[in-house]
């Protein structure tokens, strides 16, 4: 299947600083791709959706000049927490639509933020 | 109202036996997706299986099975020959319309644990 990788896996940060993750479709390309969050023992909440080439689209209550998105290329979204506070501490989960015209969505492995 | 939802928190199995995870989604698109994801304490989304509203059958996937029931808008998981490694959280998710830009609903999970 589609493989989707991320990095990095875990980050530890100070308040106050900002955190780059990476997500990479492997092997297919990707013009949408998915960023979520997800805190313990909680679903998947979706932050916004990421069109290769054009600004990110954000759901309701996610701060798009915290949480900036930027997807370059077909097989890379980035996501950069900005200013990051203890509050932002969570597990964020990149994902991408399969390729070859396939309705499945491939999850990056996840990136674990711990601000301190 | 809830897009997906998963009314069981948490269910045991034992193991070799199977086991049904339980989802009910809203939507009034004629057109929709359904999803189970599983994922396990490493915190990656592992797709399972999908079911298409126009599909005619269950989907299946080895020992996966959907029960899709349409008028009864249940897309229920059913895992036979349980085993060990299926103790993980599992997620049913639903994408409504064709377009695979959009994003997928998730429901709250189930934690599936298989006792030995």
């Amino acid at each position: 299947g589609a493989v989707v990788s991320q990095h990095p896996s875990w980050v530890i940060c100070k308040s106050g600083t900002s955190v780059k993750i990476e997500c990479r479709s492997l092997d297919f390309q990707a013009t949408t791709m998915f960023w979520y969050r997800q805190f313990p023992k909680q679903s998947l909440m979706l932050m916004a959706t990421s069109n290769e080439g054009s600004k990110a689209t954000y759901e309701q209550g996610v701060e798009k000049d915290k949480f900036l998105i930027n997807h370059a290329s077909l097989t890379l979204s980035t996501l950069t927490v900005t200013s990051a506070h203890p509050e932002d501490s969570s597990f964020y989960i990149c994902s991408a639509r399969g390729g070859q015209g396939t309705d499945t969505q491939y999850f990056g492995p996840g990136t674990r933020l711990t601000v301190l | 109202a809830q897009k997906i939802t998963q009314t069981q928190p948490g269910m045991f199995v034992q193991e070799k036996e199977a086991v049904t995870l339980d989802c009910t989604y809203d939507t009034s698109d004629p057109s929709y997706g359904l999803f189970w994801y599983k994922q396990p304490s490493s915190g990656e989304m592992i797709f399972l299986i999908y079911q298409g509203s126009y599909d005619q059958q269950n989907a299946t996937e080895g020992r996966y099975s959907l029960n899709f029931q349409k008028a009864r808008k249940s897309a229920n998981l059913v895992i036979s020959a349980s085993q060990l490694g299926d103790s993980a959280m599992y997620f049913c998710a639903m994408r409504e319309g064709l377009n695979g830009a959009n994003n997928l609903f998730f429901g709250t999970g189930t934690r599936l644990t298989v006792i030995p």
